[in-house]
């Protein structure tokens, strides 16, 4: 089973809309959370962090259940410059290598 | 500098060459990452270090890969041999600490063909 998992999409919106994306992970040590986004053929950014209590910042919203193991990211009022891949990440802080990236659920925000 | 800086930003390679990937982390961050990622696949952890030690190679797939990090700055990943399935974009990343709220800057990439 992977460490994270996600749905790979696609998602396509039109512009204006909201839109959720869930990521499940599986090992219930995992210590803190991340999205990330990668647009084509660049390298992952750190969207932001997700904290136990749920943060926002500007039209994200990322949210964290501990006892059902899943992340999710709220993106309100969509805009085409959001179109991307998002990673969703666990750090399990128990060994050596500890960030581990889910593949991705790729959006492309419609005119 | 400012950001992680990789290069070269794209080879072109023969099989069975062999090439090196570099990877200039930012300043002051103390743990590098090397990750691979093929066409439309996640990210694929290869070795991890903290200073100039390598507590974590299990990512490397098989013994033709290898990499070295001096001074605890710049790091090169070696592959030699290349093969076909070598193809893929060769990322670096570097954080400050391991702390948990650390997230990673990764570098544009190094993307690699084997032809």
């Amino acid at each position: 089973r992977k460490e994270v998992e996600q749905d790979p999409g696609p998602f396509n919106v039109p512009e204006g809309a909201t839109v959720a994306f869930n990521c499940t992970y599986s090992n219930s040590a995992s210590q803190s959370f991340f999205w990330y986004r990668q647009d084509c053929r660049k390298e992952p950014k750190l969207l932001m962090s997700v904290y136990s209590s749920g943060n926002e910042d500007g039209r994200f919203t990322a949210q964290l259940n501990r006892a059902s193991q899943y992340i999710s990211l709220l993106i309100r009022d969509s805009k085409l410059s959001d179109s991307a891949t998002y990673l969703c990440v666990v750090n399990l802080q128990t060994g050596a290598n500890n960030l581990f990236f889910g593949t991705g659920t790729r959006l492309t925000v419609i005119p | 500098g400012a950001g992680v800086s990789q290069s070269p930003s794209n080879k072109v390679t023969e099989k069975g060459k062999d090439v090196e990937l570099r990877c200039d982390p930012i300043s002051g961050h103390t743990a590098l990452y090397w990750y691979r990622q093929s066409l439309g696949q996640g990210l694929e952890f290869l070795i991890y270090f903290q200073g100039n030690s390598a507590p974590d190679k299990s990512g490397l797939p098989s013994d033709r890969f290898s990499a070295e990090r001096t001074g605890g700055s710049v790091s090169t990943l070696t592959i030699q041999r290349t093969q076909q399935e070598d193809s893929a974009v060769y990322l670096c990343a570097s954080s400050l600490g391991r702390q948990p709220n650390y997230g990673y800057t990764f570098g544009s990439g190094t993307r690699l063909t084997v032809v």
